[in-house]
């Protein structure tokens, strides 16, 4: 399984773009790269997924170097509404996967 | 709404007592999981499927059984609780055929346990 490292915590303020960085330096070739977002007492949803270069959808992008070691996750213009936990979780198609402890974001107005 | 529901969604047991939880899914994803998350932590993986009548085990299975009969359910069994297993479990679903959709796991909204 590949491990997955993030910042603990984040500040920002309303109206920044906001970069969370994961470490998974023994991602497997099959390994896609996605992230959730965690509310209190809710389930995590899921925000993006990507598996080499760049991908941006209406949340977010996602940004994923050539050696696939790393990943970026940015929220462009946050609100206070996007404070939540970030998770950055690598699988594959063998069906088991890692959270890892996610990112803390606060925003601050 | 289709979805992920767990049942219950908050339950008290005593030390020793066993109980069920319940997750069922309407999307005929392939693969379901339970999680745990202790607070101020992440999700840890108990017991995962691929598929109807196959389980296998995540990284802390102990003290947990699970069945999956049916494609669109998913069981996880506490045989005797103990207050170490107080928690709050998810249950989510994963559709290897969606993924190249760009979807990714479902979760339920969880069930929180407490054992005394």
């Amino acid at each position: 399984l590949a491990k997955t490292t993030q910042p603990i915590s984040m500040d920002s303020y309303e109206g920044q773009e906001v970069n969370i960085t994961c470490s998974h330096n023994n991602i497997a070739t099959n390994d896609y790269i996605t992230w959730y977002q965690q509310f209190p007492s809710q389930g995590p949803r899921f925000i993006i997924q990507g598996y080499k270069t760049k991908v941006t959808n209406e949340v977010a992008s996602l940004f994923i170097p050539a050696d696939r070691k790393s990943s970026t996750l940015s929220l462009p213009r946050v609100s206070l509404s996007d404070t939540a936990v970030y998770y950055c979780l690598v699988d594959s198609n063998a069906g088991k996967s890692t959270f890892g402890d996610g990112t803390t974001l606060t925003v601050k107005p | 709404n289709a979805g992920v529901t767990q049942t219950p969604k908050f339950r008290v047991l005593k030390t020793g007592q066993s109980m069920t939880l319940l997750c069922a899914q309407d999307m005929n994803h392939e693969y379901m999981y339970w999680y745990r998350q202790d607070p101020g932590m992440g999700l840890r993986l108990i017991h995962y499927s691929v598929g109807e009548g196959t389980t296998a085990k995540g990284e802390v299975p102990d003290g947990y059984n699970v069945s999956r009969l049916k494609k669109q359910n998913f069981l996880l069994g506490l045989e005797s609780a103990a207050p170490s297993q107080t928690s709050v479990y998810f249950c989510a679903s994963f559709s290897t055929i969606t993924r190249d959709s760009n979807y990714g796991y479902t979760f339920g909204s969880g069930t929180r346990l407490t054992v005394v």
